[in-house]
């Protein structure tokens, strides 16, 4: 069965800083692979998708995600953080196996310190 | 364009009580979800519909039902709150393989 683990339920980084928040997937098909933000108050929104095609994904707000099949990771990356980047963030998984229904990683919150 | 909109914002309900969520969206979306969101543990589907008049169950379904009588709206009822039911709901909307819309999710407490 599918399953998405994201490291940290809480990640903190000053601002200008590197951001990494890590995600790792199980699938025994080729993925669909997502990250989503999600901001106080708010629904989620899409940051990026993997879909087979380039394996450096880049997305909105200056993220990227680099899918490694050999280490099933999809890693979230900014290189320089800004305080608008505070939210939670959640890695999610799709496959022909699970009937394209996405499955979720419990979630990120990136906190950003001045 | 509003997108995906959700009533009601916030209710609070005693256990047994009955209640609907109500799912609206703009965008001729065939696809539509009803999560629930609780705090480390991601979100969980609960129903979805992959058409007008079509529901299916999700991952945790039990407790609730829902019914898609038009294609633009989706509801999610409660026929006997439990404290077990506090969450936030939320709704999404989308087509064949494209991203999820989401609505700004409805806190429901059960006291």
């Amino acid at each position: 069965a599918q399953s998405v683990t994201q490291l940290g339920s809480h990640v903190s980084v000053s601002e200008g800083a590197l951001v990494l928040l890590r995600c790792n997937y199980s699938s025994s098909v080729p993925p669909y692979l997502f990250w989503y933000v999600q901001y106080p108050n708010q629904g989620l929104q899409l940051l990026l998708k993997y879909t087979s095609a380039a394996t450096l994904v880049k997305g909105i707000n200056g993220f990227e995600a680099e899918f490694k099949k050999s280490e099933t990771s999809f890693h979230l990356t900014k290189p320089s953080a800004h305080m608008s980047d505070a939210a939670e963030y959640f890695c999610a998984v799709s496959d022909m196996d699970s009937n394209y229904q996405l499955i979720w990683g419990a979630g990120t919150k990136l906190i950003i310190k001045p | 364009n509003a997108g995906v909109t959700q009533t009601p914002k916030f209710r609070v309900l005693k256990t047994g009580q009955s209640m609907t969520l109500l799912c609206a969206q703009d965008m001729n979306h065939e696809y539509m979800y009803w999560y629930r969101q609780d705090p480390g543990m991601g979100l969980r589907l609960i129903h979805y519909s992959v058409g007008e008049g079509t529901t299916a169950k999700g991952e945790v379904p039990d407790g609730y039902n829902v019914s898609r009588l038009k294609k633009q709206n989706f509801l999610l009822g409660l026929e006997s709150a439990a404290p077990s039911q506090t969450s936030v709901y939320f709704c999404a909307s989308t087509h064949w393989n494209s991203p999820l819309h989401f609505g700004n999710g409805t806190r429901l407490t059960v006291t």
